[in-house]
């Protein structure tokens, strides 16, 4: 089954303890983006990955980090996490070319303390 | 900067009826990408529809289908014979097209919480 995953789902940290939530494609795609969703801001994208060792800055990239050393993967890296990166974070994927649709994953929901 | 706007936070509808949710953006521009995506309570996002800004046609869905006017910046989203299983926060979404540059970026608006009412 084509799918987007990610891991874990729901975590509850505390300040300053590093983390990473894992994405993981199985479709192929060259594009994988981040993004966080806020109540009342809709969803903010953090960084995006053109293809492997390939990435850029969304709109709110502090205090996130990211990689791309394999294609299927794309993990998000938060090295010191403060309770304002409180948040629902989705991983999307897409083809490079033709429909541009993104394929979202079941979303991470974090908590900082 | 490219803004995507929903004017409309809630809106409710009675099942069977039909239900149109605004979205206006603001972009400089000629080619791009408009979508619709849902998100119900399980929180997937799931795309609804899509419509290329080089096309003049209006794309539908079903029972979904869009009203995309260029000119006035507009893309709105109508429902119709709305369903229970509609019910879920609508969000729309603009992508600007990489062409040479390479550089694909996705703006979200704020989405509006629509409700189907038995």
């Amino acid at each position: 089954e084509a799918q987007v995953t990610q891991n874990p789902r729901y975590l509850i940290t505390v300040t300053g303890k590093k983390l990473t939530v894992t994405c993981s494609q199985n479709m192929n795609h060259e594009y994988m983006s981040w993004y966080r969703q806020d109540p009342g801001l809709g969803l903010r994208q953090i960084y995006y990955s053109m293809n492997v060792e390939v990435t850029d800055k969304g709109d709110v990239p502090e205090g996130y980090k990211v990689s791309r050393k394999e294609k299927r993967n794309f993990p998000l890296i938060l090295e010191s996490p403060s309770p304002n990166q409180t948040s629902l974070y989705f991983c999307a994927s897409r083809t490079g070319t033709s429909s541009y649709t993104q394929y979202f994953g079941p979303g991470t929901r974090l908590t900082v303390l | 900067a490219q803004t995507v706007t929903q004017s409309q936070p809630e809106m409710s509808v009675q099942e069977a009826e039909t239900v149109t949710l605004s979205c206006t953006y603001d972009t400089s521009e000629n080619n791009y990408y408009l979508f619709w995506y849902k998100q119900p309570p399980s929180r997937q996002m799931i795309l609804v529809i899509r419509q290329e800004a080089y096309k003049q046609q209006n794309a539908t869905e079903n029972r979904f289908s869009v009203n995309f006017q260029k000119a006035a910046k507009s893309f709105s989203l109508k429902i119709s014979d709305s369903q229970l299983g509609d019910t879920a926060m609508y969000f729309c979404a603009f992508m600007k097209h990489g062409g040479t540059s390479g550089t694909y970026k996705y703006i979200f608006g704020t989405g509006t919480r629509l409700k189907v009412l038995a």
